[in-house]
């Protein structure tokens, strides 16, 4: 059965600090993985995914995750954050044939002004 | 650019009561989801749906829990006797190909608060 763990329940930082959140997974086969976001209000955003090829990913609003196999991680980072970065971030990963996506905890930004 | 949608935001029922939630797909999408996250707790799977029929479904969607197409736009979930612990954000989301490749978009939720 596939697992994902996120380190970090709540993280608070000061605008233009870097950023980075740790996701691992746990799974035998094959695996695409995803950031997700929901800004407080809304709905779960998409914000990078890998399937293949290069391991660092670049996805919207300046993030970007690297994809290290043989640590079985996929951390999100930011180079400097910004206020409307406060939301929970999703880690998610899902077999290459299926369909059923599995989630990390969560973990909540807090952005200060 | 096309969103999932759902109904109702916020739903409060007693106990042993039958709900639906509503959602509509993006609409040229195949594969519809439900998702749920109790409050504290990870977002997890209960079922997908497929050409009407169930492709699979969690432990947690047990026979109280029932999905259904209705028309050709809404995707509706029912649990038939809520229970306190049902209460929970539940998530609605659709995609095009129903593979791990392909991405899930999500609706916004619905609350369900159960007294």
């Amino acid at each position: 059965a596939q697992s994902v763990s996120q380190h970090n329940h709540h993280v608070i930082l000061s605008e233009a600090a870097s950023l980075e959140l740790g996701c691992n997974y746990s799974y035998g086969g094959t695996v695409n993985l995803f950031w997700y976001v929901q800004y407080p209000g809304q709905h779960l955003q998409l914000l990078l995914k890998y399937f293949s090829g290069d391991p660092l990913v670049k996805g919207i609003k300046g993030f970007e995750a690297e994809f290290i196999k043989s640590k079985f991680s996929f951390n999100l980072r930011k180079p400097s954050v910004q206020w409307s970065d406060t939301a929970e971030y999703f880690c998610a990963v899902i077999s290459n044939a299926g369909n059923m996506l599995t989630f990390g905890g969560g973990t909540r930004l807090m952005v200060k002004p | 650019e096309p969103e999932v949608t759902q109904t109702p935001s916020h739903q409060v029922t007693q106990m042993g009561q039958e709900v639906i939630l509503r959602c509509v797909p993006i609409s040229n999408h195949l594969y519809f989801y439900w998702y749920r996250q109790i409050l504290g707790q990870k977002v997890e799977f209960l079922v997908s749906f497929y050409n009407n029929e169930i492709s699979e479904k969690s432990e947690i969607f047990d026979d109280q829990f029932s999905v259904e197409r209705p028309d050709g736009s809404n995707f509706t979930l029912k649990i038939r006797s809520t229970k306190l612990e049902d209460s929970a954000m539940y998530f609605c989301a659709s995609n095009k190909a129903g593979v791990g490749t392909d991405t899930q978009y999500f609706g916004p939720g619905t609350r369900l608060t159960v007294l």
